[in-house]
C-alpha cells in the first residue's frame, strides 16, 4: 500500500519567515496530494491540494508543489504569522482508493 | 449544515468497561472513517466505510467495531477498554472518493484508566 513519510516532524520559525514542508511517497500511482491543517483542540481541515495534473497550486500565502519524477511534494507558507502554527498533515490517494493516506504530521510553531 | 459531529468531546473509562463513539453527519457524504490520533503517530485509520451496510479495517482495527446502518452515522464501538487506547478519536467523512475534501470531525479524547 501507499506510504507517506513527512518532514519535519516540529518546524520553529519566526513570524514573516517562510516555512516548508515536505513530502514523499510510494505508490506512483497516487494522484491526489491534500494538506489538511488542524488547529489546537480541533480537527483537520483541508486548506490547499493539488492534482497530479499540475506542479504547483497558490492560494493567497500558501503553495504546494508536485514533482511525480522524484514522488515528493510540499507545502510551502510564506510571510508566517502566529495563526499559522498548527499540526499541518500531507496525504496522498488515487483513483480506486477509498481513504487517503496521511503523513504523520508536522507542528508548526510561529514566534511572534 | 452541522457537518460532521461527535460525542462527547471527553470520556474516561476504566480498563475493560464498553462503549460508543458517536458520529454523525448530515452532508449525505456516502464514506465515513474513524481515526485515532497519537503524538508522533499521525492520523491512523481504524475502520472506514464506503456507505450504508458497508465496512472494511483500516490500518488498526484490533479492538473496535463499527457499523454502518444509515447514511448518517458510523459509530465506533470499543468492546473492552484497554490503556493502549487511551487516544484523540476523530471521525470523518467525503462525498465519494479518496480524491474527495475529508471532513472531520471536533474529535473525542478518551483516556482509559
Amino acid at each position: 500500500g501507499e506510504n507517506v513519510e513527512q518532514h519535519p516532524s516540529t518546524l520553529s520559525v519566526q513570524e514573516g519567515d517562510s516555512a516548508v514542508i515536505k513530502c514523499t511517497y510510494s505508490d506512483s500511482a497516487s494522484n491526489y496530494f491534500p494538506w489538511y491543517k488542524q488547529e489546537l483542540g480541533k480537527g483537520p481541515q483541508l486548506i490547499i491540494d493539488i492534482r497530479s495534473n499540475v506542479g504547483e497550486k497558490k492560494d493567497q500565502r500558501i503553495a504546494v508543489t508536485l514533482n511525480k519524477t522524484a514522488k515528493h511534494f510540499s507545502l510551502h507558507i510564506t510571510e508566517t504569522q502566529p495563526e499559522d502554527s498548527a499540526v499541518y498533515f500531507c496525504a496522498a490517494s488515487k483513483g480506486g482508493s477509498y481513504i487517503p493516506t496521511f503523513g504523520r504530521g508536522t507542528s508548526l510553531i510561529v514566534h511572534p | 449544515n452541522a457537518g460532521v459531529t461527535q460525542t462527547p468531546k471527553f470520556q474516561v473509562l476504566k480498563t475493560g468497561q464498553s462503549m460508543t463513539l458517536q458520529c454523525a453527519q448530515d452532508m449525505n457524504h456516502e464514506y465515513m472513517s474513524w481515526y485515532r490520533q497519537d503524538p508522533g503517530m499521525g492520523l491512523r485509520l481504524i475502520h472506514y466505510s464506503v456507505g450504508a451496510g458497508i465496512t472494511d479495517q483500516g490500518e488498526v482495527p484490533n479492538g473496535y467495531n463499527v457499523s454502518r446502518s444509515t447514511t448518517e452515522d458510523f459509530p465506533l464501538r470499543l468492546l473492552s477498554a484497554a490503556p493502549s487506547q487511551t487516544s484523540v478519536y476523530f471521525c470523518a467523512s467525503s462525498y465519494g472518493t479518496s480524491r474527495d475534501t475529508q471532513y472531520f470531525g471536533p474529535g473525542t479524547r478518551l483516556t482509559v484508566l
